[in-house]
């Protein structure tokens, strides 16, 4: 089966950056996702790894190392609207449909 | 607006009792999903379906049922073998081409079994 492990809970203050790590144990995916979730709402797409490296899209980046297991999410100047949990999940991914395994997200609060 | 319309948001139940989650999505999607949330976990796959009139078991399908009649369409029913049916529960579609590595997420569907 799979497995991923992130913290459970980070905390910083506004305008510093964080870096939320998923480790996970897996036979073999197509990529690294990660996803955000305000209480109560609907996750949202953030970035997606597919290859090992670094991904950026404005302040989020995202990493992936598949000979470590490893991936992070990297918020940067931290906004109070970034106050959310965070999802990795890996893609494993058989025939048109997603195939999403989940960990079990990471509460941020960010601080003033 | 194009997206996926959930209901109903919350929804009571008595134990024993058999319902249905609506799931709508205007995003001509082949592929729609429904995941469980409980809270502080992530989300477990409960069905999907790659395209009309097929459909595949998830990681927890048990108690479950699903139907896909129509591309825009995915209900989930909760079945009374559902042993703790109380949970969030969220649908999600994807497409092909640029961005099918993507899931869009509907506001979900609060269940409480009293």
């Amino acid at each position: 089966g799979q497995s991923l492990e992130q913290p459970s809970e980070v905390t910083a203050v506004e305008g510093a950056i964080v870096q939320i790590n998923c480790t996970y144990q897996t036979s073999g995916f197509y990529g690294l996702s990660w996803y955000q979730q305000h209480d109560g709402g609907a996750p949202t797409f953030l970035s997606y790894n597919a290859l090992d490296g670094l991904e950026e899209t404005g302040r989020f980046s995202s990493f992936l190392s598949r000979s470590d297991s490893y991936g992070y999410l990297l918020l940067q100047e931290l906004q109070m609207k970034d106050s959310a949990s965070y999802f990795c999940a890996v893609d494993l991914t058989s025939g048109s449909a997603r195939q999403l395994t989940f960990g079990s997200g990471t509460q941020l609060t960010v601080l003033p | 607006d194009g997206g996926i319309t959930q209901s109903p948001k919350y929804l009571f139940r008595k134990e024993g009792q058999n319902v249905t989650l609506s799931c709508e999505q205007n995003l001509n999607h082949d592929a729609m999903y429904w995941y469980r949330q409980d809270p502080g976990q992530g989300l477990r796959l409960i069905y999907y379906s790659q395209i009309v009139n097929d459909f595949q078991k998830g990681d927890i399908a048990e108690g479950y049922s699903v139907s896909r009649e129509k591309k825009e369409s995915f209900p989930l029913t909760v079945t009374s073998a559902q042993k703790n049916p109380t949970a969030f529960y969220l649908c999600a579609s994807s497409g092909r081409g640029v961005g099918a590595n993507v899931l869009t997420f509907g506001a979900g569907s609060r269940l409480t079994v009293l």
